[in-house]
């Protein structure tokens, strides 16, 4: 069973700075891209980051590019994303997401975890 | 790249058949097969119901069912049931500097 797990949302200043991370079981990590997908409360999903099966290709939104950057660590099954510069509009619940495709880009997200909430404060 | 437009809610009464589309452009929905829908209950993660326009996961009812046309795409739920009660979001792949684009997000209520 594929299980993906995030943790490391908080609360955080304006500004500041956060680590999110997934890890990953049930699948061969290293096969697959892996996303991050962010929802604002009460609201609608927006894809956040791609990082590819081997970590030499990341791709980001434009409404968090040169402010976020993505990592993989396939020796311990487990994605990153480091946030910077946080504004409130990137408060948040941060899914991370497995690519539903072998070796895949960007086809569908096949697996959700459930989420880890991030709170720019003001 | 703007969010692909969906409408805000649909509604039908049980054993009928509803339809919700996604409206993009050329450069997303109209480009390319890798659509998507997904279903999310109140609390809960999204789950694929659909992808490349039009393949089901398995363990995923019939009653699900994706096409497109044009800059368009479509999920049906036909017989639809109080279960299917839900929001319902589409994605694709973009030919643009954001690779990825969700739908605003349907509202599907059972009568």
């Amino acid at each position: 069973e594929v299980q993906l797990v995030e943790s490391g949302g908080v609360m955080v200043q304006s500004g500041g700075s956060l680590r999110l991370s997934c890890t990953a079981s049930g699948f061969t990590f290293d096969d697959y891209t892996m996303h991050w997908v962010r929802q604002t409360p009460g609201k609608g999903l927006e894809w956040v980051s791609l990082i590819n099966w081997d970590g030499s290709t990341a791709y980001f939104a434009d409404s968090v590019k040169g402010r976020f950057t993505i990592s993989r660590d396939n020796s311990k099954n487990s994605l990153y994303l480091q946030m910077n510069n946080l504004r409130s509009e990137d408060t948040a619940l941060y899914y991370c997401a497995k690519d539903g495709v072998r070796h895949g880009f960007l086809t569908h997200f096949d697996n959700w975890g459930q989420g880890t909430l991030v709170t720019v404060s003001s | 790249q703007s969010a692909l437009t969906q409408p805000a809610s649909v509604s039908g009464s049980p054993g009928q058949s509803i339809t919700i589309s996604c409206t993009g452009t050329s450069s997303d929905v109209g480009g390319h097969n890798y659509v998507s829908w997904y279903q999310q209950y109140p609390g809960k993660a999204p789950k694929v119901m659909i992808y490349e326009v039009n393949s089901r996961p398995s363990g995923i009812s019939n009653r699900f069912s994706g096409s497109k046309s044009g800059n368009t795409a479509s999920l049906t739920i036909s017989g639809l049931q109080a279960e299917d009660e839900a929001d319902y979001y589409c994605s694709s792949f973009a030919s643009s500097s954001t690779l990825g684009v969700f739908g605003t997000g349907t509202r599907v209520t059972v009568l």
